[in-house]
């Protein structure tokens, strides 16, 4: 069974500039999360799906985040414009559904996405 | 009073003892409990999850929850360097949220 897949692994940009990250889940896993990981700390959720649903983004900078499920499937997460603050790694795992249902809270990650912002 | 605590460490133990990592949370409703390992610079990886009181084993790992102390540990026993990495706890409140503590370093030392 294919894993979660990210792309691209590295990225280096200009503050003000934009960037996109993209995922494509395990299939058949409804849920999909983007976390933000800065180096020395834990994940932080960025923005959960629920098929094609958004049902937690309250930590997700709006002003300049957007994430997008359109289908269901893969999913998408811009920075316009970023910040020297935004580097880190973003993750995206999914799981099979991620409400109730203890197995199915299971979160599994994909490769991540390391950011450096000059 | 952060939702997941774990201590930083880092945690530094003899090769072949046995490691003992630490998280406690403050939901009361929380249901389900991970262990995720992350090697340095790279994501993380499930390798245990626990969801009654007790204790679970899995190969060398042992992951113990006392939901009433609001407690969960993760023991590592015969600990190997490849064992060396960060072990993030993540709790899932019910619904829809898991949250992930800041993680403890862990080394073991040949």
């Amino acid at each position: 069974e294919a894993g979660v897949a990210q792309s691209p692994r590295y990225k280096i940009i200009e503050k003000r500039q934009s960037v996109a990250f993209w995922c494509n889940p395990i299939s058949g896993h409804a849920t999909l999360y983007w976390y933000q990981q800065i180096l020395g700390q834990g994940p932080k959720l960025l923005i959960q799906f629920q098929n094609n649903g958004v049902v937690d983004d309250s930590q997700l900078p709006k002003d300049r985040f957007s994430a997008e499920r359109l289908k269901g499937v893969d999913s998408t997460l811009k920075i316009q414009p970023a910040k020297l603050e935004d580097s880190a790694v973003y993750l995206c795992a999914s799981s099979i559904i991620g409400t109730s249902g203890r197995e199915n809270n299971e979160q599994f990650f994909g490769p991540g996405t390391r950011l450096t912002v000059l | 009073q952060k939702e997941v605590e774990q201590n930083s460490g880092p945690l530094s133990v003899p090769e072949g003892a046995i490691a003992s990592l630490n998280c406690t949370y403050s939901d009361r409703v929380s249901q389900s409990f991970f262990w995720y390992r992350q090697y340095s610079g790279k994501s993380p990886e499930l390798i245990m999850s626990i969801y009654s009181n007790g204790d679970k084993e899995d190969g060398r790992f042992t992951a113990q929850l006392n939901k009433a102390s609001q407690y969960v540990s993760l023991l590592i026993r015969d600990s190997q360097p490849s064992d060396s990495a960060t072990y993030l706890c993540a709790v899932n409140t019910g619904g829809f949220k898991t949250i992930f503590g800041a993680g403890t370093r862990l080394f073991v030392k040949a």
